[in-house]
């Protein structure tokens, strides 16, 4: 099975910053990746599939990058609605597994 | 406007059974692989189950093997998972998704004695 794991688990961050958050793949998984995020007491989000390929309704300060198993995700000016918990998950083959999480706080 | 609706959530008996739906609006079931994710109290995502979309092929996480069945109806354009043998572990909110995309509001499985 492939693990993920993220980095950090948590950061501190201000309005305006740029943020980058880390997930590894145990094996490589090509560009089978999507991001999530997820506001306490809601259902998760997608942001992004294939690694980098933004969803409609996701602004463009979040992009996406990485292929095989170290992949990135950044937001280039946090905005107050974007202090959340980040997921990644793989989804290249079953089990589809999701990294621990990443919380955004101020 | 896509919709996944899940519903079958509520309090049950250690041992005993639960069967959650998905209802799903705004795409067809055999155009995208599905799945079931679950989230304890104060934990991450936990991939749970997924079926292909072509049906044919059906996966489960080692925590629910043998215990949890993922189907679907087509015609009702609806997902399902069957969950027998519960144990107080398998409390949580489950959330049905299309493969990267989509997501339900989720139900709430609660399990204890």
């Amino acid at each position: 099975d492939i693990q993920m794991t993220q980095s950090p688990s948590s950061v501190s961050a201000s309005i305006g910053d740029r943020v980058i958050i880390t997930c590894r793949a145990s094996q490589g998984i090509t560009n089978s990746l999507a991001w999530f995020q997820q506001k306490p007491g809601k259902a998760p989000k997608s942001l992004m599939f294939g690694a980098s390929i933004l969803q409609s309704w996701v602004p463009s300060r979040f992009s996406g990058s990485g292929s095989g198993t170290d992949f990135t995700l950044t937001i280039s000016s946090l905005q107050p609605e974007d202090f959340a918990t980040y997921y990644c998950q793989h989804y290249h083959a079953y089990p589809y597994s999701f990294g621990p999480g990443t919380k955004v706080v101020l | 406007e896509v919709q996944l609706v899940e519903s079958g959530g509520g309090w049950v008996q250690t041992g005993r059974s639960l069967r959650l739906s998905c209802v799903v609006s705004g795409f067809t079931l055999d155009r995208y692989g599905m799945g079931w994710v679950r989230q304890g109290p104060g934990k991450g995502l936990e991939w749970v189950s997924g079926i292909s979309s072509s049906g044919v092929t059906t996966a489960y996480a080692d925590s629910v093997k043998g215990r949890f069945t993922i189907s679907r109806d087509t015609a009702k354009n609806t997902l399902y998972l069957q969950m027998s043998s519960l144990r107080p572990e398998d409390t949580g909110f489950y959330y049905c998704a299309s493969v990267a995309d989509y997501w339900g509001q989720g139900t709430l499985v609660s399990v204890s004695s």
